[in-house]
């Protein structure tokens, strides 16, 4: 079945450094979700990728999407306090979504 | 309108003791999914359900787990019998559709079994 590799694990980054989540699939996905969970609190909807070498941004977050549709990261510039938390990415697996371990960013004022 | 409501936020059960978790979907979300997290861990998937299709319970850890969602709407989790590994965070999420629609996660439920 479709596996979802996240890395890494664990970053930490001065507050105003930049930050870097990679996704890694087995498979090629038709899309993939990225999706930010606070400490404490649940997993919410960041945005979706689809189209093969997409690059979406929102703020100082930028998201890309694989030429081959396999891979995927999220980079945030200037990472603030409010960045903290973990971030995971999302294939669609055969139609139950396969959640990558996530990565927890911390940030160091 | 409302998101993904769980209750409760919070249980502390005995082991052995049965527990029921209840997850209340967005209306007209069709899909509806249980996961777990253990603390510090990724999502666990637990169990799937799609309108009135058969779920797909391909993720429960045991026969102690069951679920049922009534109507198309509520969901229910169940664990019999509990242990001490299944501590942990039960969330629920429901999605328009399925593996193309966002999912919505609720606050989710702290299960302790002391």
């Amino acid at each position: 079945g479709q596996q979802v590799m996240q890395i890494p694990q664990y970053q930490h980054v001065q507050e105003g450094e930049d930050f870097t989540t990679y996704c890694n699939s087995s498979t090629t996905l038709s899309n993939i979700q990225w999706y930010k969970q606070r400490p404490g609190g649940h997993p919410v909807f960041l945005i979706q990728l689809v189209k093969s070498g997409e690059v979406k941004k929102q703020k100082r977050l930028t998201f890309q999407f694989g030429e081959a549709k396999k891979n995927s990261s999220l980079h945030i510039t200037a990472t603030q306090t409010t960045d903290v938390g973990t971030y995971f990415c999302a294939g669609p697996g055969s139609y139950i979504p396969t959640f990558g371990r996530g990565t927890s960013l911390i940030v160091h004022p | 309108g409302a998101g993904v409501s769980q209750s409760p936020s919070n249980k502390v059960t005995e082991k052995g003791k049965d527990v029921e978790l209840r997850c209340d979907p967005i209306s007209g979300h069709t899909a509806l999914y249980w996961y777990r997290q253990s603390l510090g861990q990724g999502l666990e998937f637990l169990i799937y359900f799609q309108g009135n299709s058969a779920p797909d319970k391909s993720g429960l850890p045991s026969d102690r787990f069951s679920a049922e969602r009534t109507g198309g709407s509520v969901s229910t989790l169940t664990i019999q019998r509990t242990q001490q590994e299944d501590s942990a965070v039960y969330l629920c999420a429901s999605s328009q559709t399925d593996r193309n629609s966002p999912l919505h996660f609720g606050n989710g439920t702290r299960l302790t079994v002391t």
